[in-house]
């Protein structure tokens, strides 16, 4: 199964501060993906990007969250003042189509303080 | 509202029981379905999924899904379980027009030799 790396595995933030998750998928996949899981709850979709745009987003992306893939490779989300609710893991995902099956990355816990 | 739900939250089992985990789905159209593990530790892996065609889907490890139509349902089943299948369950699904995934809470299984 082809891989998605995270980085952070795991980030501890203050509230308010901002934020920058990271993404690199191991593939020529163009389709990605940010979900996110709060401890004891569901895996919730965030944002799903294409072709260097936001193709889709849920209510919880908001104008605080942000996506990007600067250089081609890495996809990253950013919190631009994060909040204690922010606390949650945060799982990248890619896929070749929109149709296609997603793959997930390890994720990044954060932990807001 | 599309929705994704899982009814066993937790599943205790001894090796070689057999097993079925519930997923009920409610959406209009077609469905893409599927059925992600995630062990401890580790990413979420596709176990298997249900685009269209034949409802009974076999996936990795022994595992299968039969998608029915008419109940809404799409269950995961193993005839018979392994201490190595101690992981926690994750159904989803898609409608056919959006990449967007919706997971159900999630069924962890513990597995006992």
């Amino acid at each position: 199964e082809p891989e998605v790396t995270q980085t952070p595995s795991h980030q501890v933030t203050q509230m308010g501060q901002e934020v920058i998750l990271r993404c690199v998928p191991i593939s020529n996949h163009l389709y990605f993906y940010w979900y996110r899981q709060i401890l004891g709850q569901k895996v919730e979709f965030l944002v799903s990007f294409y072709n260097n745009e936001i193709s889709e987003k849920s209510e919880i992306f908001d104008d605080q969250f942000s996506v990007e893939r600067p250089d081609g490779s890495n996809f990253t989300l950013k919190i631009r003042s994060t909040k204690l609710e922010d606390s949650a893991m945060y799982f990248c995902a890619r896929a070749g189509t929109s149709t296609d099956t997603q793959y997930f990355g390890p994720g990044t816990r954060l932990t807001v303080l | 509202a599309q929705s994704v739900s899982q009814h066993n939250h937790h599943v205790i089992l001894s090796e070689a029981a057999s097993l079925e985990l519930g997923c009920n789905y409610s959406y209009g159209g077609t469905v893409n379905l599927f059925w992600y593990v995630q062990y401890p530790g580790q990413h979420l892996q596709l176990l298997l999924k249900y685009f269209s065609g034949d409802p009974l889907v076999k996936g990795i490890k022994g595992f299968e899904a039969e998608f029915i139509k008419s109940k809404f349902s799409f269950n995961l089943r193993k005839p018979s379980v392994q201490w190595s299948d101690t992981a926690e369950y994750f159904c989803a699904g898609a409608n056919y027009n959006t990449d967007k995934l919706i997971f159900g809470t999630g069924t962890r299984l513990q597995v006992f030799p």
